[in-house]
């Protein structure tokens, strides 16, 4: 089916591990971001991708690793996880360079 | 600072009491201001883009504007299943968004 997903949906996991979340897009669409959802914060950029192998840090970065390898993923990795690290992952990918960004249906990362 | 600051922060209408959202943001130069909608557990879904005053776009119950300094989203005669959390975002860079308005329509 067209359009972009996340996996897995929900995910446990204890502090200090190593956890990745993945997103798939079939819209061939250049842009790719992550985002995290908090009370409170709304929605935060974490990283963002123009195209493959071009990533570029959003409003809170650390403690994250991005990689795109192919214009259709963009996997987020949290090397040593933390519990201020619980929260709603959202990616989202919008085509050239347009604001217009259609998100994913999250992941739910609850950090013990 | 704030960009993008909604209001109320949660709205409780009566099925068929029209009303509006408030997005009012503080950057210069707009290049758009956008609004989608949450239902939960679920990501946001795209709703409109506006891109400069007096511009006004509609879909269903929805009607989105727009001014120099805010947008309004007005919602006449809603429904329960228009009951979600309605967000705004503005670029700054990339896309800021607002902390939403929770809509709800009471049957």
């Amino acid at each position: 089916d067209a359009g972009i997903t996340q996996s897995p949906r929900y995910k446990i996991t204890e502090t200090g591990r190593q956890v990745t979340l993945m997103c798939h897009q079939t819209w061939s669409h250049s842009y790719m971001f992550w985002y995290r959802q908090d009370l409170g914060h709304g929605l935060r950029l974490i990283y963002y991708s123009a195209a493959a192998d071009i990533t570029d840090k959003g409003e809170v970065p650390d403690g994250y690793v991005v990689s795109r390898s192919k214009t259709e993923n963009f996997p987020l990795t949290l090397e040593s996880a933390t519990r201020s690290q619980t929260s709603v992952y959202f990616c989202a990918s919008a085509a050239g360079n347009s604001y217009e960004q259609y998100f994913g249906p999250g992941t739910r990362l609850t950090v013990t | 600072e704030d960009q993008v600051t909604q209001s109320p922060e949660a709205l409780r209408l009566q099925e068929g009491e029209s009303s509006s959202l408030n997005c009012s943001y503080t950057v210069s130069g707009l290049r758009g201001l956008f609004w989608y909608r949450q239902d939960p557990g679920k990501g946001p879904e795209f709703l409109f883009t506006l891109y400069s005053a007096g511009e006004e776009k509609e879909k269903e119950r929805l009607k989105a504007t727009l001014t120099k300094k805010e947008s309004f989203l007005h919602i006449t005669a809603p429904k329960p299943e228009d009951s979600a959390t309605y967000l705004c975002a503005v670029p700054r860079g990339k896309l800021t968004f607002g902390t939403g308005t929770r809509l709800t329509i009471i049957p």
